[in-house]
């Protein structure tokens, strides 16, 4: 149980486009998710909290109008890369929990995403 | 957020030796710990975590240890496999915001054949 899918697993683009993640939770709903940015060799950054109905919770820094999040239903949430440009280039990758606060993150496969 | 470090950042072990990588988070009021392993290229994995209302839990060759006083949580893994070779990370959630995990800067662990 507790599966999260995550698509596309890779993508390519051009500068100046924008891309959209889609991260469902495929056997229990996720009124919270979570998306994350992972560089080379280096940990896991969140980005912003996903809130079902509502606006999502960006972390400082994080530009929210260049990362825009949708969480539409309880069991998908999509992250767009607008604008993309190279230094986007990343490995993101969403988590959900399908219980209480006080368990485990399950993640998508990640995406990775290369701007050219 | 939640200030979470992670010691050491390389780590490397003959196999059958163990490997211990520490984590220290500042939020007072983290209530749940957990341990998440990462091959090149894939997902993190959970591989054991631990609630607040005790102080050590154990899965095999996996331990965690967790002093909330000090606020620092251990991983311990004994008799080392070549495939424990991994990158670890140790989290921690910041509660009064909504319980996000902040991560630890990873532990590059190498078993040595």
């Amino acid at each position: 149980g507790a599966v999260v899918s995550q698509h596309p697993s890779w993508v390519i683009c051009k500068s100046g486009t924008s891309v959209k993640i889609e991260c469902r939770s495929l056997d229990f709903q996720a009124t919270t998710m979570f998306w994350y940015r992972q560089f080379p060799k280096q940990s896991l950054m969140l980005m912003a909290t996903s809130n079902e109905g509502s606006k999502a919770t960006y972390e400082q820094g994080v530009e929210k109008d260049k990362f825009l999040i949708n969480h539409a239903s309880l069991t998908l949430s999509t992250l767009t890369v607008t604008s993309a440009h190279p230094e986007d280039s990343s490995f993101y990758i969403c988590s959900a929990r399908p219980g209480t606060d006080n368990s485990p993150l399950h993640f998508g496969n990640g995406t990775r995403l290369t701007v050219t | 957020g939640e200030n979470v470090e992670q010691h050491p950042s390389t780590l490397s072990v003959q196999e059958g030796d163990s490997a211990v990588i520490k984590c220290t988070y500042s939020d007072s009021a983290s209530n749940y710990f957990p341990w998440y392993k990462q091959e090149l290229g894939k997902r993190p994995q959970l591989i054991i975590d631990i609630r607040s209302n005790v102080g050590e839990k154990k899965d095999q060759r996996i331990a965690v240890t967790l002093n909330k006083t000090a606020k620092h949580f251990s991983l311990h893994i004994t008799e080392t496999q070549p495939e424990d070779s991994a990158v670890y990370f140790c989290a921690a959630p910041q509660v009064y915001t909504g319980n996000q995990f902040y991560f630890g800067t990873g532990t590059s662990l190498t078993v040595i054949p």
